[in-house]
């Protein structure tokens, strides 16, 4: 199973609104609405931040969103913040009882 | 509070064996499928492993399949990862994390331990 495709690093302004892209296959991404995504700070444990492709967990801003078109998942955070930064994964259901996660991506608030 | 407490990293020599567990509190354990996840120093996530709510179904990533063996204990409350034949690319951080729904694998972790650290080297 191959790691779905993430942009190594994006970065915004604050106040901006930065997209991440996860794009996998359609045997994952593009079959099954179980995509999720996680912010992770550095030394620290990730955090759940959307599930189920575009539900927010209680106590995540609302800043924060997600959607899927095809074989490609997105996350959005609009209102850029700097607490904002640090390292975003998705993660896929691949059948057969299998995941499988995103290669990550850094997010930089300028 | 609810929690996941992962244990029993440390440092093997390859081809070595090491049991990893997972004592999980706060919530009721028998109803909920868990994971594990590792990340290799300064790399992503990879998932590893996960083992249903009465541990009667179990799966795990090809990269550790017929080395690494995940198991529960209900009565316990905790998980663990047995793994053997470690291998250098098997240096990482592992996590456990709780799916969020009880009886269903949605693969939505919404609780993680802290991770515990395996190294493998000579």
């Amino acid at each position: 199973q191959s790691a779905l495709t993430q942009p190594a690093s994006v970065s915004g302004s604050p106040g901006q609104s930065i997209t991440i892209s996860c794009t996998g296959t359609s045997s994952d991404v593009g079959s099954y609405n179980l995509v999720s995504w996680y912010q992770q700070h550095p030394g620290k444990a990730p955090k759940l931040m959307i599930y189920e492709v575009y539900k927010r967990p209680s106590g995540v801003s609302g800043r924060f969103s997600g959607s899927k078109s095809d074989n490609t998942a997105s996350l959005t955070i609009s209102g850029l913040q700097a607490e904002d930064e640090g390292d975003y994964y998705c993660c896929s259901y691949a059948g057969s009882g299998r995941g499988v996660f995103g290669g990550g991506t850094k997010l930089t608030v300028l | 509070e609810v929690q996941l407490v992962e244990s029993g990293g440390g440092i093997v020599q390859p081809g070595g064996s090491l049991r990893l567990s997972c004592a999980a509190s706060g919530f009721t354990f028998s109803t909920y499928w868990i994971h594990w996840v590792r990340q290799a120093p300064g790399k992503g996530l990879e998932w590893v492993s996960r083992v249903n709510s009465d541990g009667s179904s179990t799966i795990h990533a090809d990269s550790v399949k017929g080395r690494f063996t995940i198991s529960r204990d209900n009565p316990k409350n905790t998980v663990y990862l047995q793994m053997n034949s470690l291998r250098v690319e098997d240096t990482a951080v592992y996590y456990c994390a709780r799916d969020s729904t009880e009886w269903e694998l949605l693969f939505n972790m919404d609780v993680w331990g802290q991770g515990t650290t395996v190294t493998v080297s000579s």
